[in-house]
This record gives C-alpha cells, sequence and structure tokens, in this order.
C-alpha cells in the first residue's frame, strides 16, 4: 500500500464551482497534514496545513482530516482560473522525519 | 512565510560531467534539509535528508556517491550530481525546516537538469 494515495484524475470544474479533492494515508500514527499547490515547471507552495480531527478554513480554501478514517481533503470554493494546478497531499508520518507525498491531483478550473 | 532560494534554476550538461545545485535559507535556520526528485507528471520522491554538521540520509534506492550532498551551515545545502547521465535529467527540489517550525516545509524553486 502506497503511504500517500490520491487516486482521482484529472479534475475539471467551472469558475466558480466547488473543487474537492481526496488523500488518504497508510500510517495511523500520523500527526501532520499538507496540501501543496505546485503550477508546472515550478515547486510547490505550501497553501493549508491540519493537525486535528474536523475542518480548517483559510480564504477559499477548506482543509478537512479524519484520522480515524484515515483521509484528509481539500475544498477550493468558489474556484478561480488561478487555481488550476496540480494539489499534492502530503503526511508527516509518526516518528518520522520527513514528509510523504501523494502522486498530485490536477485541477483545471473552466472560465 | 521563509524563504528558500535555489541556484540554478535550470542547468543543461554534457554527459559524465557533474553539477552542483545549491538551496539556501534566506531569513531562517534551517538544521534540516530535504532534496527531492520530480519526473514529468509524478510526484515529489525523496532522496535525501541533509542535517547540518552531519552525513546526509539516503533514501534507498539513492546512490550517496552519485549524488553528494553537503550541509556546511544552517543556511546552505548543495545537492551534488556527479558524472552526470541522461537518465538524471530531472526537476531538482529542495525544502527546508525551520527550526522550531511544526513541521511545515518551504521549497526551494527547484533545478531543471538536462543531460545530453
Amino acid at each position: 500500500q502506497k503511504e500517500v494515495e490520491q487516486n482521482s484524475g484529472p479534475l475539471s470544474v467551472p469558475e466558480g464551482a466547488i473543487a474537492s479533492l481526496n488523500c488518504t494515508y497508510s500510517d495511523r500514527g500520523s500527526q501532520s497534514f499538507f496540501w501543496y499547490r505546485q503550477y508546472s515547471g515550478k515547486s510547490p507552495e505550501l497553501i493549508m496545513s491540519i493537525y486535528s480531527n474536523g475542518d480548517k478554513e483559510d480564504g477559499r480554501f477548506t482543509a478537512q482530516l479524519n484520522k480515524a478514517s484515515q483521509y484528509v481533503s481539500l475544498l477550493i470554493r468558489d474556484s478561480q482560473p488561478s487555481d488550476s494546478a496540480t494539489y499534492l497531499c502530503a503526511v508527516n508520518f509518526n516518528g518520522n522525519n520527513r514528509l510523504a507525498f501523494g502522486k498530485g491531483n490536477q485541477v483545471v478550473v473552466i472560465p | 512565510g521563509a524563504v528558500v532560494s535555489q541556484h540554478p534554476s535550470w542547468v543543461i550538461c554534457k554527459s559524465g560531467t557533474s553539477v552542483k545545485i545549491e538551496c539556501r535559507s534566506l531569513d531562517f535556520q534551517a538544521t534540516t534539509m530535504f532534496w527531492y526528485r520530480q519526473f514529468p507528471k509524478q510526484s515529489l520522491m525523496l532522496m535525501a535528508t541533509s542535517n547540518e554538521g552531519s552525513k546526509a540520509t539516503y533514501e534507498q534506492g539513492v546512490e550517496k556517491d552519485k549524488f553528494l550532498i553537503n550541509h556546511a551551515s544552517l543556511t546552505l545545502s548543495t545537492l551534488t550530481v556527479t558524472s552526470a547521465h541522461p537518465e538524471d535529467s530531472s526537476f531538482y527540489i529542495c525544502s527546508a525546516r525551520e527550526r522550531g517550525s511544526n513541521e511545515k516545509l518551504f521549497f526551494g524553486s527547484g533545478t531543471q537538469l538536462s543531460v545530453l
């Protein structure tokens, strides 16, 4: 089983709609979870971090964490064309000094 | 947020040459830096963890003699790709964790390496 899984394919959403991304992880003891945005040819940019169960909102972004089910999700409200990018889920495993990344989900916002 | 500077942003070299990539934390002390490699449409793959003043820890399958890492100070880590070959062509990204931070990573801008 992969450490961090992001299985859905490219996501196309119309401008103004909600984009929903999901991520599951293998290590039940994980404590820290992150969403990064990566534009083509650029390095990842941290957009959200979440450490406890529930929702965390930051502007148009909401991260949701459910440790019992071992998933973390990201919602992008009022999607804008500038949100078109690949979104990487990252998990810091318990007692481990490194982040494991999912393969990413490409989001395309259609004007 | 914290700034990590990575240089060069792109490099083209001949097969068999060595290439050095620098990663600097500009406004914070980074006790730990990480080096990632990313192939097109793939995720970030951790190559090694670099700790200031000590030897780097390499991930399984990464040749330490080919990818030399030096973390000489709290603000600078370098990755040298020795005797580069076309299969080493990739996007290399460094990241740094600020001392005392809660695991947040800040990424450099990346280096696109093309080996001819």
